[in-house]
């Protein structure tokens, strides 16, 4: 089945830093690549998407590229900011045969605290 | 712009009781899926819907039952309510259920803790 490897946490760094969350996924089709952030309390929130090879999805400063030949779709930001502390999960999607069939597969999220 | 709806937000209800909650999409989506998220743990899908049937089940016991109504909320019923149930419930919903642009919006989720 479809699975998630995302980068074991908690993730500590000073405030500019750079940043990177690595995620490596399995699927048995061509799926679609999720990052999903969650801030202390609240609900999932898209941060960014890409949903063929080669796609770079961006938001917020933050980046990923679909790396279909390293089933890889890590997060980066240049210089994180204290607000950007939250959980990050990335997931994927599978377009299934059937609508309603696209369940999101998360990988066991990354605690990210960053320090003035 | 209008967001998914939970209701309610906290829950907190003791074993072997029954829990109902309830889910809006938004407005002209047409499929709704449901998510547990235990502590410290990622979302597991548990089912979804599109356009009112059941479209796709995952890890859901038999205790619990979902559908979705003619205006397109769904309600996730819960009976028999063991500890272990203690999680947040997140609905999402989606259009273009089908197409690779689609994508799914998250509800605040409903925490939901039982004593």
């Amino acid at each position: 089945g479809d699975s998630v490897t995302q980068m074991e946490g908690p993730v500590t760094l000073s405030e500019e830093a750079f940043l990177t969350i690595n995620c490596t996924y399995t699927a048995t089709g061509y799926p679609s690549l999720f990052w999903y952030v969650q801030y202390p309390g609240e609900g999932l929130q898209l941060l960014l998407k890409a949903t063929k090879a080669d796609d770079k999805g961006s938001n917020k400063g933050f980046e990923a590229t679909y790396r279909k030949e390293t089933t890889s779709f890590h997060l980066e930001k240049g210089s994180v900011q204290v607000s950007d502390s939250a959980v990050y999960f990335c997931a994927l999607s599978d377009l299934g045969s059937n609508f309603g069939n696209e369940k999101l597969t998360f990988g066991t999220g990354t605690r990210l605290t960053i320090i003035p | 712009a209008a967001g998914v709806i939970q209701s309610p937000r906290h829950l907190i209800k003791e074993k072997r009781e029954t829990a109902t909650l309830k889910c809006y999409p938004i407005p002209r989506h047409d499929t709704v899926y449901w998510y547990q998220q235990g502590p410290g743990q990622d979302p597991q899908f548990l089912i979804s819907f599109y356009e009112k049937m059941q479209s796709d089940k995952g890890s859901i016991p038999d205790r619990f039952s979902a559908q979705q109504f003619s205006d397109y909320h769904s309600e996730l019923n819960m009976s028999s309510l063991e500890l272990g149930d203690s999680a947040l419930y997140f609905c999402a919903s989606s259009p273009q259920a089908g197409t690779r642009d689609y994508e799914q919006y998250f509800g605040p989720g409903t925490r939901l803790t039982v004593t």
